[in-house]
């Protein structure tokens, strides 16, 4: 069974200051890792989508990184705001089935 | 504009009662999902079609039924035979050609058994 795991579960930050968090996936098997923002009443809106080892993608203050070789994605958000409160979604999609298994997300909450 | 649509928002039923949640894209994408969210879970897939006539089952398809008669269409049946069927349930599509699998989601069902 194939899992990806997303850590912290939650997290508190204060506005203005920068976090980051961690997706953990399959290191075989790999096709893409996706990064979803899910902000509370509305649906996931897709961040990044990330095919290649080593890559960096960016918008905004929102960044993130790619290694497929040990199986992990970070998200960093710089300099946080109040409309980065949200649930943070990463989806690996394998290349066997192109099944796509979603983790549990990181909430994150920025305090005022 | 394109987009996915759900309905409805809410939908109650009684215990031993099939109900159908409908998922409507006007994206003209071939793949088309449905997950399903319970607390303190992530996204669960349950079904999911590449195209028109043909899906496959996600990790916790025990329970649930899918048609894809029309390519803008996916609906998804909860059957009396699913054990915990109260949950939200989000319907997504892709473009599955293209490549990447972005999916684009509804806004989702929540469907309470009692």
């Amino acid at each position: 069974i194939l899992n990806v795991e997303q850590s912290p579960q939650s997290l508190h930050v204060q506005e203005g200051d920068s976090t980051n968090f961690t997706c953990s996936f399959p290191s075989s098997n790999f096709y893409a890792l996706h990064w979803y923002r899910w902000e509370t009443a509305k649906s996931p809106e897709a961040l990044f989508v990330m095919t290649l080892n080593g890559d960096e993608k960016k918008k905004g203050q929102i960044s993130a990184t790619l290694n497929t070789k040990e199986g992990y994605s970070y998200l960093y958000i710089k300099g946080s705001q109040p409309e980065d409160s949200a649930t943070y979604l990463c989806a690996f999609i394998t290349n066997r089935d192109d099944k796509i298994i979603f983790g549990k997300g990181t909430r994150l909450h920025i305090l005022p | 504009d394109g987009g996915i649509t759900q309905s409805p928002k809410y939908l109650f039923r009684k215990e031993g009662q099939n109900v159908t949640l409908s998922c409507e894209q006007n994206l003209n994408h071939d793949a088309m999902y449905w997950y399903r969210q319970d607390p303190g879970q992530g996204l669960r897939l349950i079904y999911y079609s590449q195209i028109v006539n043909d899906f496959q089952k996600g990790d916790i398809a025990e329970g649930y039924s899918v048609s894809r008669e029309k390519k803008e269409s996916f609906p998804l049946t909860v059957t009396s035979a699913q054990k915990n069927p109260t949950a939200f349930y989000l319907c997504a599509s892709s473009i599955a050609t293209s490549g990447t699998y972005e999916q684009y989601f509804g806004p989702g069902t929540r469907l309470t058994v009692t």
